[in-house]
């Protein structure tokens, strides 16, 4: 089974703090991509990765960079976090785009006061 | 951005009951459709890609139809029991497009 696994469940942080979002998968996937989920407005794509040190902005990417170091290893990084910022975020991975399934990450909730 | 549609956003379903929800997406530039569950506390888990126009696909009691020339999908869930309560997302993925656009989801409670 594909494993995505994220390095929190649930962070609190102040506004202006440097806040690192780590995801991990395990089955050699290309892709990677940090989506962050608000009521009503389903997944929205911050960023994307679909290789080692590649990356690609998604929808919404103002606010945040992305690092991707190894192919196992996606980080979302909020350089000044601010309240806007609080949501739902979720890692996944596929094989490769478009047509192959995501496998996503349990998700981290993070509230920024 | 693309706009994807879900609707209804929340249904309550009663055990039992059979229900279906609409995913509506642009009919133009059509390359795949995918569909996730997400239950509470756990990871979204796709259920089925789709990428033909007629496509019907089906898993358990829960189906999907496909029509890209008018740009829908339908969910179909036979016989909702409590388990089936999840929010339900759809993804489309347009021809030549490397990133999937999310619709809001429809979030299904049936009730026993």
């Amino acid at each position: 089974d594909v494993k995505v696994t994220q390095s929190s469940r649930y962070l609190v942080k102040r506004t202006g703090e440097k806040v690192f979002l780590e995801c991990v998968q395990d089955m050699d996937h290309e892709n990677m991509f940090w989506y962050r989920q608000d009521p009503g407005l389903g997944l929205r794509l911050i960023y994307f990765s679909y290789d080692v040190k590649m990356k690609e902005k998604g929808d919404i990417p103002e606010g945040y960079s992305v690092s991707r170091e190894k192919k196992e290893r996606f980080s979302l990084i909020l350089e000044s976090a601010s309240t806007n910022q609080t949501s739902m975020y979720l890692c996944a991975s596929s094989f490769s785009t478009g047509v192959e399934t995501q496998y996503f990450g349990p998700g981290t909730r993070l509230l920024v006061l | 951005i693309l706009n994807v549609e879900q609707s209804p956003q929340s249904l309550h379903v009663q055990e039992g009951d059979s229900t279906n929800f609409t995913c509506s997406f642009p009919s133009s530039n059509f390359y795949a459709l995918h569909w996730y569950r997400w239950e509470t506390a756990k990871s979204p888990e796709a259920l089925f890609v789709m990428t033909l126009n007629g496509d019907e696909k089906k898993k358990g009691r829960i189906s999907a139809t496909l029509n890209t020339k008018e740009g829908y999908s339908y969910l179909y869930i036979k016989g909702s029991q409590p388990e089936d309560s999840a929010t339900y997302l759809c993804a489309f993925l347009r021809a030549a497009g490397n990133k999937l656009t999310f619709g809001g989801g429809t979030r299904v409670l049936v009730k026993p």
